[in-house]
């Protein structure tokens, strides 16, 4: 079956780094997305990856590795508004999005 | 603003009764989805459309359907609906080409009781 495991919740200090991970298991591989959802909210797309190595958009970073099936999100200078979920979604080989359950993130001043 | 309208936002409702939420995007992609969230699972496809006139289902389609008559306008219809079925459901739009990231509505709760 398809799989995608990412910690269910995480705690971070305001200011600080962090590290929110990501593994797959898919039949087949077409690139791999990170959402944020703020309570209440819809998703909104942070960053694509589909090719190894890392991807650099301001505080937020994303890292894939397709031979071990894995990928992290990396938060930098953590704002307190930073505190969401984040969802890691990877596409398979029939274009279909496959979800993880997501990682709630809790902020702490 | 461009982008994906959903209504209604909240809506309770009795089980055996029929709804329809109603979705509309301006930004004229093709590819159109349906999915459901519920607590501590991922986001879970109900169907989509690739483009007007076509619909497939997803991973969970029993007791829904949609249809795509235009390109802007994807409908989702509960038949009978049923307690099961509670749960927020989001619309969201994606281009074919390039990453194809999800763009999404703001999301209908349903509760049925």
């Amino acid at each position: 079956g398809q799989n995608i495991d990412q910690p269910t919740e995480m705690t971070a200090t305001e200011g600080a780094i962090v590290q929110i991970n990501c593994t797959y298991q898919t039949s087949g591989f077409n690139g791999l997305f990170w959402y944020q959802q703020h309570a209440g909210e819809a998703p909104t797309f942070l960053s694509y990856n589909v090719l190894d190595g890392l991807e650099e958009k301001g505080r937020f970073s994303s890292f894939l590795s397709r031979s071990k099936g894995y990928s992290y999100l990396l938060l930098k200078e953590l704002q307190m508004k930073d505190s969401a979920s984040y969802l890691c979604a990877v596409r398979d080989s029939n274009y279909q999005l496959i979800w993880g359950a997501g990682t709630k993130l809790i902020i702490k001043p | 603003i461009a982008g994906i309208t959903q209504a209604p936002t909240s809506q309770i409702l009795a089980a055996g009764r029929r709804m329809t939420l109603r979705c509309t995007q301006d930004m004229r992609h093709n590819a159109m989805y349906w999915y459901r969230q519920d607590l501590g699972l991922g986001l879970r496809l109900i169907h989509y459309s690739n483009t007007a006139g076509t619909t497939g289902k997803g991973e969970v389609p029993d007791g829904y359907s949609v249809s795509r008559a235009n390109t802007d306008d994807f409908p989702l219809t509960l038949a009978s609906a049923v307690p099961s079925q509670t749960s927020v459901y989001f619309c969201a739009s994606s281009e074919r080409e390039g990453p194809g990231e999800l763009f999404f509505g703001e999301g209908s709760r349903l509760t049925v009781l």
